[in-house]
């Protein structure tokens, strides 16, 4: 069965600190996507990142980054210098290798930077 | 590039009774979702169409929500009738569809269900 299971409910950090959100996935598929997604307070779903399974390679976006380890079959984000602008609730997910919408989401995080 | 689009935002209804969401995908994209997202928890997929197809409907409760996708473009979710348990936030998305491959999904906002 596939499952995403993120751990933290809810973080808060003052603005600049930098925080990680944990994501763990489950899988029986060789080749998936992993994506994560930003939901704010006016509720619209905005994508961040797809990862293929096959790409282990980090990435870095501005103050974004995130780490794919197939070994531990985790998929976490972190966010460099913090800022109140990126409160929000944030949801990592895990897509079949053909169907990038169709998604198992995981429990979400809220994340509050306070200034 | 216009996003996805659904109506209404807000919906209050007393159970037992029916309702309906609309949604226009991004245009181009032939694949549609809806979701439905309870408060504290993620999405979960109700129901996908390809086209004006049916690709999964599987986690859909079939004996009260039903959609259809006409024409390949605008969706409608409906649910009759309504249970306290449906009061959630129905998210549509769609995604573009070539050479096999769906590329991520985009959301719209959503519209928020309250069954009193």
């Amino acid at each position: 069965a596939q499952k995403v299971t993120q751990a933290q409910t809810e973080i808060s950090v003052v603005e600049k600190e930098d925080v990680t959100l944990d994501c763990v996935y489950e899988t029986r598929d060789t080749t998936y996507y992993l994506f994560w997604y930003k939901q704010p307070p006016s509720g619209e779903l905005v994508f961040l990142i797809r990862r293929n399974s096959f790409d282990e390679q980090n990435e870095i976006s501005g103050r974004y980054s995130w780490n794919f380890q197939k070994s531990t079959s985790s998929f976490n984000f972190t966010i460099t210098a913090s800022q109140v602008v990126d409160s929000a609730v944030y949801f990592c997910a895990l897509g079949a290798y053909n169907q990038g919408g169709k998604l198992i989401f995981g429990q979400g995080t809220e994340l509050s930077v306070k200034p | 590039e216009a996003g996805v689009a659904q109506s209404p935002r807000y919906k209050i209804i007393e159970k037992r009774q029916s309702v309906a969401f609309w949604c226009n995908p991004i245009s181009g994209h032939a694949t549609l979702y809806w979701y439905q997202q309870i408060l504290g928890q993620g999405p979960k997929l109700l129901i996908q169409f390809q086209n004006n197809g049916v690709v999964d409907d599987s986690q859909l409760p079939k004996d009260r929500f039903s959609a259809e996708r006409l024409k390949g473009v605008d969706s409608t979710l409906k649910i009759q009738p309504a249970k306290l348990e449906d009061s959630a936030v129905y998210l549509c998305a769609s995604s573009y569809w070539g050479a096999g491959i769906n590329t991520e999904a985009f959301f719209g906002q959503g519209t928020r269900l309250t069954v009193v």
